[in-house]
Formats: C-alpha cells, sequence, structure tokens
C-alpha cells in the first residue's frame, strides 16, 4: 500500500505571495491532518479534514486554509506569505480521524522556505 | 507555554548505553503516543498507550504511561545508532480543540 504523499518536497517563495500544498492521503483513509513543525515550536496542529469537512482548526490565523477534495486528498494554502511561515509541512492521513488517538500516518513533508 | 514537555531537550551516547526520556503535561490525557522523526522524513509512530499504569515493550523499547495519566516515559536498552531521530510524544486530549498536541521532542544522537 502506497504511503501518504506530499508534493511539492521544496519550495522556495518571497514574501507577499501565496503557496498551495498537495497531499495524497493513504488509500481507503478519509481523514487528512496538517501540521507546521519549526525548530522554535515543533510540531502545531493546523487542521484536519474529514469527508471534504473541516473537522477540527488550531491556533493559525487565517491566511492558512485547506480544503478536501472527494477522493480524499488534501490542500492547503497559505496566503500573503511572511518569513515567520517558513516551515515544514506535514500531512497525516488516518482511517477516520484523530478523535480517540487513531493512528496518523505522516508524509515526509514539504519544506517551504519563505525569503 | 507547552502543554507537553519534554526531557532532555538533547542526549547524545554512545553505542550500546541505556537512556530514558521523558515527556511530561499538569493536563489529563486520554491516550499517549510516541513517535520518532528522522532527518527529511515525517514522524513514525511507534507505540500508543491508553491506559495510566500501562508498560508496553518493543524490541529494546519500554514505554511506560503514569498512574495519572499526565506523564510518560520511553526507555531504550542497548541503544545503535539506528536509534537516532528525533522522539516526540503526542497526547490525546479530552474537550480540548486540537486533537494532538505534540511535545518539543528529544533528540536523540547515538555515537557508533
Amino acid at each position: 500500500k502506497a504511503g501518504v504523499t506530499q508534493t511539492p518536497r521544496y519550495l522556495i517563495k518571497t514574501r507577499g505571495q501565496q503557496v498551495t500544498l498537495s497531499c495524497s492521503p493513504i488509500s481507503g483513509h478519509r481523514s487528512v491532518s496538517w501540521y507546521q513543525q519549526t525548530p522554535g515550536q515543533g510540531l502545531q496542529f493546523l487542521f484536519e479534514y474529514f469527508s471534504e469537512t473541516q473537522r477540527n482548526k488550531g491556533n493559525f490565523p487565517g491566511r492558512f486554509s485547506g480544503r478536501q477534495f472527494s477522493n480524499s486528498r488534501s490542500e492547503m494554502n497559505v496566503s500573503t506569505l511572511e518569513l515567520g511561515d517558513s516551515a515544514l509541512y506535514l500531512c497525516a492521513s488516518s482511517l477516520v480521524g484523530t478523535v480517540g488517538g487513531d493512528t496518523q500516518y505522516f508524509g515526509p513533508g514539504t519544506r517551504l522556505t519563505v525569503l | 507555554t507547552q502543554l507537553l514537555e519534554q526531557s532532555p531537550q538533547f542526549l547524545s551516547i554512545q553505542e550500546g548505553e541505556n537512556l530514558t526520556v521523558y515527556c511530561n503535561s499538569s493536563s489529563v490525557f486520554s491516550s499517549l503516543q510516541w513517535y520518532r522523526q528522522e532527518p527529511g522524513e515525517g514522524p513514525v509512530l511507534l507505540v500508543t498507550v491508553v491506559t495510566g499504569g500501562e508498560v508496553k515493550k518493543l524490541k529494546r523499547l519500554t514505554f511506560q504511561f503514569g498512574d495519572a495519566r499526565k506523564d510518560s516515559s520511553l526507555h531504550i536498552t542497548a541503544a545503535q545508532p539506528g536509534d537516532t531521530g528525533l522522539y516526540l510524544c503526542a497526547g490525546v486530549l479530552n474537550n480540548y480543540g486540537q486533537n494532538f498536541v505534540f511535545g518539543p521532542g528529544t533528540r536523540l544522537s547515538v555515537l557508533p
């Protein structure tokens, strides 16, 4: 079974631009969660999507948004990029979601650098 | 303020040594997970503990969940260079907006 895939793996943008990251979950998984990982703040939860609906959201500004398609693939978008948005963005998929601690499988991440 | 604290932050040991890393919180978790993350990869789940006082063994790794479900430890016996990585604990909080809260991690380096 193929694992979670994320594209692109690396991205360089400049301040003020916007970016879209993509995540393809494991086949059959309906939940996709997004995390931001930085050296200073560690892994922080962005949001979770289940069956095309956002089910949970972390404490990030509205510049961070996401969506999920009917095939469970998910995208996240960051608008008006700031230097502090430079991070590793991780996507994780699970069968039914993180409620109750369902096992999450992480992708390799997208490394975003904002100049 | 981190809901989950991990200690130590960094650990460098020789192959064959034993080590313990800790995950602590003032909050009660319904379950707690340990992950290992290697450079350039996403975290990989090692174990989930759900019952206070629970002990789980995975080869040379022993995981313990505190009786009060506020803390956990990971003990590695006879560490090997392949154990090198970032060890993260993550807790599931009841009645909390975010499903998972991650600790900052312990970066382990096992030297041959």
